[in-house]
């Protein structure tokens, strides 16, 4: 697949407030995008999906936006925890293969 | 269930000598994928699988092998291992176009 990248290699988010991780997609043909959420020494680990039937998305603290149009997907994240500190990956396939962007870390603020 | 599990989490290899990575899963998922992550990179795809007896290169095979015998298991070999392979790796296995679970990865070094 072609390439995925997020906007932000860092963010810097105090505890409490809300993060928006953003994130730019070239397959136009993409058809199902996920967050992932990787902290350190782990695997990434499953936060939220979307299909592209849908604009929006939400789950528990979190929401997830799709701008087909402008080929945008961000992650938004409410009332952000010490524990949200990870680097976040956006993904997207129009098969079943996930192509990755590089990360943005977000490191939350006590 | 133990999910997906990667052994060794940790190995230090000599230039050119050979490795297996091993990968097992328990949730009878068809679908298995090698990524692996460059520090500050995200993830590139090295070899999946979309059932056993079936295996197809990623965007970085080179250097890589692997097999698919049973579904459960997606070993990765390294053959003549080389510094450009010192990276983490990680195996992970989904039942359809859904989101993966990942293993927790391989650190390896080859010095």
């Amino acid at each position: 697949g072609e390439s995925v990248g997020l906007h932000l290699p860092t963010l810097s988010v105090q505890e409490g407030d809300n993060s928006i991780i953003n994130c730019a997609y070239s397959n136009s043909a993409s058809d199902y995008f996920i967050w992932y959420k990787q902290e350190s020494g782990k695997g990434p680990q499953f936060i939220i999906d979307i299909r592209s039937n849908m604009d929006k998305r939400q789950g528990q603290r979190v929401t997830v936006l799709l701008n087909k149009t402008v080929k945008h997907l961000s992650l938004q994240i409410a009332a952000t925890q010490p524990g949200d500190s990870a680097v976040y990956f956006c993904a997207e396939t129009d098969d079943y293969k996930l192509s990755f962007g590089a990360g943005t870390t977000v490191t939350v603020r006590a | 269930n133990a999910g997906v599990t990667q052994t060794p989490k940790f190995r230090i290899l000599k230039i050119g000598q050979s490795m297996t990575l091993q990968c097992t899963q328990d949730m009878n998922h068809n679908y298995m994928y090698w990524y692996r992550q460059d520090p500050g990179m995200g993830l590139k795809l090295i070899y999946y699988s979309v059932g056993a007896g079936i295996t197809d290169k990623g965007e970085v095979p080179n250097g890589y092998n692997v097999s698919r015998s049973t579904t459960e298991d997606f070993p990765l070999r390294l053959e003549l291992a080389a510094p450009s392979q010192t990276s983490v790796y990680f195996c992970a296995s989904t039942v359809d176009r859904g989101g993966y679970t990942f293993g927790s990865g391989t650190r390896l070094t080859v010095v």
